[in-house]
């Protein structure tokens, strides 16, 4: 079975440009997960969704950060504008219940 | 609050040595422990986890990890160390029952030497 997909696995942007991040879970997961780690951090956790509802968005930093799920497949993660914090790995996974998720490689985002 | 602690952020272990990652746990619950390992360029890989069964847990790649609620550690181990165990390994702590929403340990990069 295919595993997790993120698209792209490297960008660049310059500080106030916009980046749309993008996910691809495993066939059939309803939970859907993106957690970042920032250079030398623990990889945190940002959100959750469960097919195309959030459960659970306590780990979002703020209001530049937009997540969606489109029909309870792809999901994106959307930064608008981008600041330089923002940096970092970003990783999504998908699970069925009652597993551990499964993470896919992670989209590296550098903003200069 | 549930958090982990991952003791030594790089280890260097020779080819056929032990290898132990230290991780220790705060839970104010009976707590769901994993760990997690990231080759280079790939994503995470559950490798094991422990779910309140049995206190010593097999993973894949001949890692075991041992629950103990006294010392509150989920210690990971590997009898030999093999030059493909290099990469970053993490501990973490599920945050709900789902398993899914996690807390994780800051990382420890493992280099095996010849």
């Amino acid at each position: 079975e295919a595993g997790v997909t993120q698209f792209p696995s490297h960008s660049v942007i310059e500080k106030g440009q916009t980046v749309t991040l993008r996910c691809d879970p495993i066939s059939g997961h309803d939970n859907l997960y993106w957690y970042r780690r920032v250079m030398g951090k623990e990889i945190k956790f940002l959100l959750h969704f469960v097919k195309e509802s959030k459960q659970d968005e306590s780990g979002m930093p703020n209001n530049r950060f937009l997540a969606e799920r489109t029909g309870g497949t792809y999901s994106t993660l959307k930064v608008q504008p981008a600041e330089l914090e923002d940096s970092g790995v970003y990783f999504c996974a998908s699970s069925q219940d009652p597993r551990p998720p499964f993470f896919g490689p992670g989209t590296r985002l550098t903003v200069l | 609050a549930q958090s982990v602690t991952q003791l030594g952020s790089h280890v260097s272990v020779s080819e056929g040595a032990l290898v132990l990652l230290r991780c220790n746990y705060s839970s104010s619950v009976p707590p769901y422990l994993f760990w997690y390992v990231q080759y280079p360029n790939q994503g995470l890989q559950l490798l094991l986890k422990y779910t309140s069964a049995a206190t010593l847990v097999k993973g894949i790649n001949g890692f075991e990890a041992e629950f103990k609620k006294s010392e509150t550690s989920f210690h990971l181990t590997k009898p030999s160390a093999h030059m493909s165990d290099a990469a970053e390994y993490f501990c973490a702590v599920s945050l709900t029952d789902s398993w899914g929403k996690l807390q994780f340990g800051a990382g420890t990069q493992v280099v095996v030497t010849p």
